[in-house]
């Protein structure tokens, strides 16, 4: 079976300084692998995908990842905190089994974002 | 616009009250999903469906009940068998059986127990 593991509950930033997230997978395929972010009492969007194409993926309000299969890793980077990034961070993997995926959620991580 | 519609915002039951969360879309999906959200423990998958008339159990699915007879809806009701049912539920969707193209969520409905 797959699983996310985030390496760290809490994160704490001061504004300006640069954003990283840790999240390591276990996986028996190829992953898909995903963030998301929820701020309090919302849902939770998407910040970014990882699908089998460029192994360094682009999402919104300026955060990346990068994945390495030979680390089993997939971190979210940020170069500059923002005070409204402060939230709660998901790592997420795709499972699949027989024809149908469903995804699993790590733990979470909290980011404060200090002045 | 297009999202997933999720109500009440915050719900409160008695002991021995069977309540239902509301969870309507309009974005074509097929795939709809509950989870439940308890701090410091990420999300717990209950139920999904993946085509009208038909859903399967998740990992956490004792106590809980759901139905899928509209395409669009996706109604979950915590019973009185649920022990421990204080938490924020979540319900989300996708298209077709792959969630490689990631979840989309609602804003989620707030439970607690009086």
């Amino acid at each position: 079976a797959q699983s996310v593991t985030q390496l760290d509950s809490h994160v704490s930033v001061s504004e300006g300084t640069p954003v990283l997230l840790r999240c390591n997978y276990s996986s028996s395929y190829s992953p898909s692998l995903f963030w998301y972010v929820q701020h309090p009492n919302k849902g939770l969007q998407l910040l970014l995908k990882y699908t089998s194409a460029a192994t360094l993926v682009k999402g919104i309000n300026g955060f990346e990842a990068e994945f390495k299969k030979s680390e089993t890793s997939f971190h979210l980077t940020k170069p500059s905190a923002h005070m409204s990034d402060a939230a709660e961070y998901f790592c997420v993997v795709s499972e699949g089994s027989g024809g149908y995926n469903k995804l699993i959620f790590g733990a979470g991580t909290r980011l404060a974002v200090h002045p | 616009d297009g999202g997933i519609t999720q109500s009440p915002k915050y719900l409160f039951r008695k002991e021995g009250q069977n309540v239902t969360l509301s969870c309507e879309q309009n974005l074509n999906h097929d795939a709809m999903y509950w989870y439940r959200q308890d701090p410091g423990q990420g999300l717990r998958l209950i139920y999904y469906s993946q085509i009208v008339n038909d859903f399967q159990k998740g990992d956490i699915a004792e106590g809980y009940s759901v139905s899928r007879e509209k395409k669009e809806s996706f109604p979950l009701t915590v019973t009185s068998a649920q022990k421990n049912p204080t938490a924020f539920y979540l319900c989300a969707s996708t298209s077709g059986g792959s969630s490689n193209y990631g979840y989309t969520f609602g804003s989620g409905t707030r439970l607690t127990v009086v």
